[in-house]
This record gives structure tokens, C-alpha cells and sequence, in this order.
């Protein structure tokens, strides 16, 4: 009943080479999100979108770019991975103003990373 | 100084013990949220509030805006209550992003 699912879930890469992680999402909400998670940090924002073609940058988002050409994908690039950039990838969304469950924010099951 | 910190940052319990877990924050908020990280990695939202207390099954999540303070207790413990508790706060100047500000988490463990 996932409304929204990532892809890959797991991904182990060499330095230097192009990733995309991809987030779809069935529940045709506004916003959506990627942040990374890493061992003593919060999650953390790389960039966010807020409609279709409309993004902006989070506050760790070198290195990242994003793309939203329908409604329902997301998706997040790495052009050229590094190390630091090994993580758990979470992707998540949350509905327009107004709309019931506004304010929640729905995850994604996370996508793992490993550049080698 | 991180803006939204939690207390303990581990904390292991017995089956059945009450259990307070702990939030403060240095920014303005206009809401805070609890989240639940399974060890499979799932995250789920708890909990949103942005006063007084609200209450689902044996949880209950507490905030005192005055105060910058947050609480997540949980009664009558169980084992698989056993995750990951993340709070964030969501900035007031959010605008779109929504800007939320997350802690490092609170890892609890429940023993049988």
C-alpha cells in the first residue's frame, strides 16, 4: 500500500561515476524531498521540489541535482559520486496547504548508498 | 549548538517501564513533529503538534512552546517499541520547504 516507493534500495558505485536514485509517488502530492541521513547527524536536506519543474536547493545539496518532470517523480543525481557521499537516501513527500494530513511528511523505505 | 537536540541519545528499558524521551529546541517553531525509524529503516510520522498533548495508543507527545520543550512518553513498553525516535521542528520561516530541523534521534532499546 506504499504510496510512495525508491529506487534502487540498494546501490554500491566507484568514485566518479553517475547515480540516479529515483522516488515515485502514487498520492499526486505537491512536495517533495530528499535528504540524506548519516551517523550522527540528523537528516538532512538536499533539495526539495514543489511542483513540476519547480525545485530549490537544501542546505547540503552540492554535488546533487534534481529533476521533476511529472508529478509523480523525483528523481536525484550524483554526476559524479565521491565518497562523502555514501549514505541512506530518503526520499519523502507531503501535500499541498490546506489539504488533509498538510503538514505530515510521508517517507520513503530510504535508498542505501555506497561509493566505493 | 544543534537547534533541535534529544535527550537521552540511548536509552535501554525493561517490558513494561514508561518511557519519556526528550526534545528541546533553540529556533522558532511553528510546529514539532515526532518520527519513528524502525531498524529496517522505515521511517513514520507519530506525531505533529504545535501545542498541548496528543495521544495515540501508549504513546503521548507533550510540548510547551514557552518553554522549547517536547516530550514523547511511552506507557507499558514493549519490544517492539524498540526504534529510532526522531523529532523536528518546522522552522517558522519554513516557507515551502517546510523546513524542518531534525534531531540526531534517540536510539531505544525495550528488553523482554
Amino acid at each position: 500500500d506504499a504510496g510512495i516507493t525508491q529506487s534502487p534500495r540498494h546501490k554500491v558505485t566507484e568514485t566518479g561515476t553517475p547515480v540516479t536514485l529515483r522516488c515515485h509517488q502514487t498520492e499526486n502530492h505537491r512536495y517533495m524531498y530528499w535528504y540524506r541521513q548519516d551517523p550522527g547527524h540528523g537528516l538532512r536536506l538536499i533539495h526539495y521540489s514543489y511542483g513540476v519543474k519547480d525545485t530549490d536547493k537544501g542546505e547540503v545539496s552540492d554535488g546533487y541535482s534534481v529533476s521533476r518532470s511529472k508529478t509523480e517523480d523525483f528523481l536525484l543525481t550524483l554526476e559524479s559520486a565521491t565518497s562523502s557521499q555514501t549514505s541512506v537516501y530518503f526520499c519523502a513527500i507531503r501535500p499541498l496547504a490546506g489539504a488533509s494530513g498538510a503538514n505530515v511528511l510521508t517517507f520513503g523505505a530510504g535508498s542505501r548508498l555506497t561509493v566505493l | 549548538k544543534n537547534e533541535v537536540e534529544q535527550s537521552p541519545q540511548n536509552l535501554t528499558a525493561q517490558e513494561g517501564e514508561f518511557i519519556t524521551i526528550n526534545c528541546s529546541y533553540s529556533v522558532g517553531i511553528s510546529a514539532l513533529h515526532w518520527l519513528q525509524q524502525h531498524p529496517g529503516g522505515g521511517i513514520v510520522s507519530l506525531f505533529m503538534l504545535s501545542s498541548g498533548k496528543k495521544k495515540h495508543g501508549r504513546l503521548i507527545a507533550t510540548i510547551n512552546i514557552q518553554e522549547k520543550h517536547s516530550s514523547l512518553h511511552i506507557t507499558a513498553s514493549h519490544p517492539r517499541d524498540s526504534a529510532v525516535y526522531i523529532c523536528a521542528g518546522r522552522a517558522l520561516d519554513g516557507g515551502s520547504q517546510g523546513n524542518l530541523i531534525f534531531g540526531k534521534g534517540t536510539k531505544l532499546s525495550v528488553k523482554p
